[in-house]
């Protein structure tokens, strides 16, 4: 148990569909992303929250729409998607405040296994 | 900017032989390092973490990592090997002399391990 609770574990969608991807941390955290993993590729950083706040977004396609209505939900909204967005997406935490004591080490949640037929 | 290098795509290891799995990293200024380990179809979990002070750090599962700044690397090492050390083990690392707004991690690709009996 990591404190970082995704949902759902598993996900098949068909193109035209739209579906939501969950992601709620219990750590008192304040900063929230989204990784995707994919087969034989390296973690990719889709977006940050800060605060609440997007501070980045390494130029993901629109048909990914993330949600961050408070410092502990953390939502991807999905639709539309490709076969090639077949991956692991992962969600994870970290404090920023206060500046001084943060070390800035990210807590995952277990994934959610996405599969576009 | 920052970056990670694992050189390694896969490590194999008898059991009970020491492993050490290789990190060399690029920061503008100081770094934190930061090793984490991930099982099949399982979210990333935090192994260890260099901030300061002694250069060798001592982590989760009997796992440690030697800090050398001269030869910017950060390798894991553990003295035994076990058949359930086997994962996938990603490197990561934070520049804190950085304008670093969401404090990011730039993470490796990632070195498969293989302990085999």
């Amino acid at each position: 148990e990591t404190g970082v609770t995704q949902t759902p574990r598993h996900l098949v969608m068909g193109m035209t569909n739209k579906k939501s991807l969950k992601c709620e941390q219990h750590l008192g955290h304040n900063a929230m992303y989204w990784y995707k993993q994919s087969a034989k590729k390296p973690l990719e950083l889709m977006f940050v929250y800060s605060l609440e706040e997007r501070v980045e977004n390494n130029s993901v396609p629109s048909r990914f729409s993330p949600e961050c209505p408070n410092s502990s939900h953390l939502f991807l909204h999905l639709h539309t998607l490709q076969p090639e967005d077949s991956a692991l997406y992962l969600c994870a935490s970290s404090r920023l405040r206060p500046a001084t004591s943060v070390t800035g080490e990210l807590f995952f949640g277990e994934g959610s296994r996405l599969t576009v037929l | 900017a920052q970056s990670v290098a694992q050189p390694e795509d896969q490590v194999n290891v008898a059991e009970g032989n020491p492993l050490t799995v290789k990190c060399t990293y690029s920061v503008s200024g100081n770094p934190y390092l930061f090793w984490y380990v991930q099982y099949p179809n399982r979210g990333l979990q935090f192994l260890l973490k260099y901030i300061t002070g002694d250069n060798l750090v001592k982590g989760s599962y009997g796992f440690e990592a030697e800090f050398n700044k001269s030869q910017t690397s950060f390798h894991l090492k553990k003295p035994s090997a076990l058949v359930s050390d086997s994962a996938l083990y990603f490197c990561a690392v934070r520049d804190i002399g950085a304008n670093n707004a969401g404090n990011m991690l730039t993470f490796g690709g990632g070195t498969r391990l293989m302990v085999k009996p």
